[in-house]
C-alpha cells in the first residue's frame, strides 16, 4: 500500500498570503485529521474528516479551514498567514470510524514558514 | 478542555540503561496510543491500549494503561541507539479527536 503523501513538502509565505497544503490519504482510509506541530506546543490537533464531513475541530482560528473530496483526499487553507503559523503541518489518515483499531499513519509533512 | 500531560519532557541515558516516560489525561479515555517519532521524520504509529490495566509487550517496549483508564506509560529495556527520538501518547475520547501528550525526547548516549 502507499503511503500518505503530502504536497507540498517545503513553502515560504509572507504574512497576509493565504496557503493551501495538500493530503493524499492510505487506499481505503476514510478518516483524515490535520495537525500542527511546533517546537513550543507539540502536536496541537486542527480538524478531522471523514467521508467529506468535519466531525471534530481544534482550537485554531477560522483561519483555518479544511475539506475533503469524494476521494478521501483533503486539503487545508490558512488565510491570512501570520509569523506564528510557521509549523510542520502533518496529515494523518486512518480507519478511524471504520474499525476498532484506529491506527493513524502520518504522511511526511509541510514545513511552512512565514516571513 | 481536555489535557494530556507527559513527563518527563527530556530524558538523556547511556546506552543499555532504561527508560519511561508517563502521560496522564485529564479525562477517561476510551484508548490510547503511543507514536515515536525519529529526528526529522514523522510520528510512527507504536501500539495501541484499550483496555484498563492492560499491558502490551513489544521486543524491549512495554505499554501500559492504567486500571482508571486515565494514564498510561512506556518502559524500555536496555536502550539502544535506534531508540532515539520522541515518544508521544495520544489519548483518545471518543469524539474523532485524538490529543497528543507533549512527548519525551528520548537521547541515548554511547
Amino acid at each position: 500500500k502507499a503511503g500518505v503523501t503530502q504536497t507540498p513538502r517545503y513553502l515560504i509565505k509572507t504574512r497576509g498570503q493565504q496557503v493551501t497544503l495538500s493530503c493524499s490519504p492510505i487506499s481505503g482510509h476514510r478518516s483524515v485529521s490535520w495537525y500542527q506541530q511546533t517546537p513550543g506546543q507539540g502536536l496541537q490537533f486542527l480538524f478531522e474528516y471523514f467521508s467529506e464531513t468535519q466531525r471534530n475541530k481544534g482550537n485554531f482560528p477560522g483561519r483555518f479551514s479544511g475539506r475533503q473530496f469524494s476521494n478521501s483526499r483533503s486539503e487545508m487553507n490558512v488565510s491570512t498567514l501570520e509569523l506564528g503559523d510557521s509549523a510542520l503541518y502533518l496529515c494523518a489518515s486512518s480507519s478511524l470510524g471504520q474499525e476498532p483499531n484506529n491506527e493513524q499513519f502520518f504522511g511526511p509533512g509541510t514545513r511552512l514558514t512565514v516571513l | 478542555g481536555q489535557q494530556v500531560m507527559q513527563i518527563p519532557q527530556y530524558q538523556h541515558v547511556q546506552e543499555g540503561e532504561d527508560f519511561t516516560t508517563y502521560c496522564n489525561s485529564s479525562t477517561t479515555l476510551s484508548n490510547i496510543q503511543w507514536y515515536k517519532q525519529r529526528p526529522g521524520g514523522h510520528p510512527v504509529f507504536l501500539i495501541q491500549l484499550v483496555k484498563s490495566g492492560e499491558v502490551k509487550k513489544q521486543k524491549r517496549l512495554t505499554f501500559q494503561f492504567g486500571e482508571a483508564k486515565k494514564n498510561s506509560s512506556l518502559h524500555i529495556t536496555a536502550t539502544q541507539t535506534t531508540d532515539v527520538g520522541t515518544y508521544f501518547c495520544a489519548g483518545y475520547s471518543g469524539t474523532y479527536k485524538y490529543i497528543f501528550g507533549t512527548g519525551t525526547r528520548l537521547k541515548v548516549l554511547a
